[in-house]
């Protein structure tokens, strides 16, 4: 079936420092890749939607310039936490869609911890 | 995107089905039901997905009302690996998925 697969599965950074995390789609082209966000015992809570060769459409309330998301490839979408804090640490998953009417993949998530 | 509701917690035994009800009351005619379940701190899983036939696969099945306005997922024998969130979601085929707080399915050896 359809994988994207998502590095690192786990990170570790100081605050002020930028954290870049990947998600690849490894046996499908993904157009459209999203982005969740979700905190202890929450829900999912979606940050932001990338197009291939587009700018990404950010969610009421995510700051485009601190998350920041470049989708350059059918294989490749990125997302950087800029400038990071320790109210940033939270566990970061993607998704695509695998195609019409077939549902969506996710990745295995990110869990940022800033110190 | 049409509002989902479901039961905060179950409970299931070892080897019994487990129905997992879903209430999506506001559902339009182009809107699909999709159920994800998610394992402490994995991304979430694909399960099953429906219009408006019920479906099965080789992980449970979609039973949809025919007025559409809920459904249930069925897991036919229940194992101790099956607890989890469980999700389900209404939306339009090309839309993101909006997640609810979803079920916590806990099954009991």
């Amino acid at each position: 079936g359809a994988v994207v697969s998502q590095h690192p599965s786990r990170v570790i950074c100081k605050s002020g420092t930028s954290v870049k995390i990947e998600c690849r789609s490894l046996d499908f082209q993904a157009t459209t890749m999203f982005w969740y966000r979700q905190f202890p015992k929450q829900s999912l809570m979606l940050m932001a939607t990338s197009n291939e060769g587009s700018k990404a459409t950010y969610e009421q309330g995510v700051e485009k310039d601190k998350f920041l998301i470049n989708h350059a490839s059918l294989t490749l979408s990125t997302l950087t936490v800029t400038s990071a804090h320790p109210e940033d640490s939270s566990f970061y998953i993607c998704s695509a869609r695998v195609g019409q009417n077939k549902g969506y993949t996710f990745g295995s998530g990110t869990r940022l911890t800033v110190v | 995107d049409a509002k989902t509701t479901q039961p905060p917690s179950m409970d299931c035994a070892e080897g019994r089905a487990a129905n997992l009800p879903c209430n999506h009351s506001t559902i339009s005619g182009n809107e699909y039901v999709y159920w994800y379940r998610q394992i402490h701190s994995q991304g979430p899983q694909y399960i099953i997905h429906g219009l408006k036939n019920n479906e099965t696969n080789e992980m449970a099945s979609l039973i949809i009302t025919e007025d559409r306005k809920s459904s249930t997922l069925i897991l036919p024998h229940a194992t101790l690996r099956d607890t989890a969130v469980y999700y389900c979601i209404v939306t339009g085929s090309a839309r993101q998925l909006t997640f609810g707080s979803g079920t916590q399915l806990t099954v009991l050896p």
